[in-house]
């Protein structure tokens, strides 16, 4: 079975500060991470995802396989960036079985 | 594009009684997801339709939920009877090969009283 781990609740930054979401998983297979992301109000939404290796709003995330972490980070926080963060995995290689193993997310808040 | 749409966006029903919520995914999108999000715990998959087939229901908590997606487009989801256990945040999504990316809904969220 997966699991993906949030260790962090809350994340609290001021404006221009660097941001690390930290998330570590665990699966057997060859997974596909992502990050989706949920603005106040606003629906989930895809942030990034690991086989896309783009940089999105500023953020990137590393898929490391030997740590089984998928951190996602930003340079200098913005404060529309507060939201809560959600790391998900799915099963890279099955293509029938897509479901999403979500953590249990970190709410980013950036102070001024 | 339209997205993802549920209905309703909150139901609040009594110990017992029935509850049927909708999702209507993207137009031409064939996975469709239920996933739920119950007080304090993380967002659980519940199952995976392809078209109108159920792909995977294993994260079905038991036989008191019924999903259905009869044509291959909207899908419900019914709970009866409802429990309070069953109160939180129900949310759709839908993707399409080859990319897969999932588009979530709004979610219903439902109380159970």
């Amino acid at each position: 079975a997966q699991r993906v781990t949030q260790p962090e609740k809350l994340l609290s930054v001021f404006k221009g500060a660097p941001v690390e979401l930290k998330c570590n998983y665990s699966y057997s297979g060859s997974p596909e991470l992502f990050w989706y992301v949920q603005y106040s109000r606003q629906r989930l939404q895809l942030l990034l995802r690991h086989i896309s290796r783009e940089s999105i709003k500023g953020f990137t995330a590393d898929l490391n396989k030997g740590e089984t972490s998928f951190h996602l980070k930003k340079p200098f926080a913005q404060e529309e960036d507060s939201a809560m963060y959600y790391c998900a995995l799915s099963r890279l290689a099955d293509t029938g079985r897509r479901a999403l193993t979500f953590g249990s997310g970190t709410r980013l808040q950036v102070q001024p | 594009e339209a997205g993802v749409t549920q209905f309703p966006s909150h139901s609040v029903i009594e110990k017992g009684q029935t509850v049927t919520l909708r999702c209507d995914p993207i137009s031409g999108h064939d996975n469709l997801y239920w996933y739920r999000r119950v007080m304090g715990k993380e967002i659980k998959f519940l199952l995976h339709f392809v078209k109108e087939s159920k792909q995977d229901e294993s994260g079905m908590p038991n036989n008191r939920f019924l999903a259905e997606r009869t044509g291959g487009t909207y899908s419900t989801l019914k709970v009866q009877p409802a429990e309070l256990e069953d109160s939180g945040v129900y949310f759709c999504a839908s993707s399409q090969a080859p990319k897969n990316e999932q588009y979530f809904g709004p979610g219903t969220r439902l109380t159970v009283t």
